[in-house]
């Protein structure tokens, strides 16, 4: 079974500038989540994709989007960037109607 | 009405002994209550988790303990060895939409050999 992978592992950015993450979930799962990870804090929920469409987002602006492919893969993208957004952005798949999420090791993003 | 406190933000436990993180929530249409482990430079990955229907649920030397009247809930690790070293997260969910989890700040465990 193979797990939840993303690229790339680190990137560092400038303000203003525009990032594409990208994540393949685990075999058999449907749905993939962002999350946003700040040092020192839990995961941020940023949104959710189910059958290429958006099925829920948290509290983030819409310069934070994504994709979802048809065989379940998703970037994320995050446009202007900001110092703020520094963070480690982990990716989760789960299969819709169950609890268990299964997280990639994450993108680590410094926007300088 | 969407957070989840936790506490302590660290905690140092010598090995062997007990380990113990608590969490409230505040929504009350919460009905999934998981808790994360997480180590450095890796993802956090699912430890246990526990509906509403009961009030604790055992798996090896974790346990979680619920108490839903008090909207409150614990991780108690038995026997803590050095490898339960690592951040810990509760979180909180309706099941349903359960992909939508709203977590807890952390607890940085370290257990002394």
């Amino acid at each position: 079974e193979t797990g939840v992978t993303q690229s790339p592992t680190h990137l560092i950015k400038t303000r203003g500038q525009q990032v594409t993450l990208r994540c393949s979930s685990q075999s058999g799962h449907n749905t993939v989540s962002w999350y946003q990870q700040a040092l020192g804090q839990g995961p941020q929920f940023i949104f959710q994709y189910y059958r290429e469409e958006e099925n829920g987002r948290g509290n983030f602006p819409p310069r934070f989007s994504g994709l979802q492919f048809p065989n379940y893969s998703s970037e994320l993208n995050v446009n202007a960037l900001e110092l703020d957004d520094s963070a480690l952005y982990l990716c989760a798949s789960s299969t819709r109607g169950t609890g268990e999420l299964f997280f990639g090791e994450g993108s680590r993003l410094t926007v300088l | 009405q969407q957070q989840v406190k936790q506490s302590p933000q660290s905690l140092i436990v010598q090995k062997g002994g007990i380990s113990i993180i608590n969490c409230a929530y505040e929504n009350t249409a919460f009905d999934y209550f998981p808790w994360y482990q997480q180590f450095p430079g890796k993802g956090p990955a699912l430890l246990i988790a526990i509906r509403p229907d009961v009030s604790e649920k055992k798996e090896g030397r974790f346990t979680i303990s619920f108490n839903k009247s008090a909207k409150q809930f614990s991780l108690h690790i038995m026997d803590s060895q050095p490898g339960d070293s690592a951040t810990y997260f509760c979180a909180a969910s309706k099941y349903s939409s359960a992909s939508k989890i709203i977590f807890g700040s952390g607890t940085r465990l370290s257990i002394r050999p």
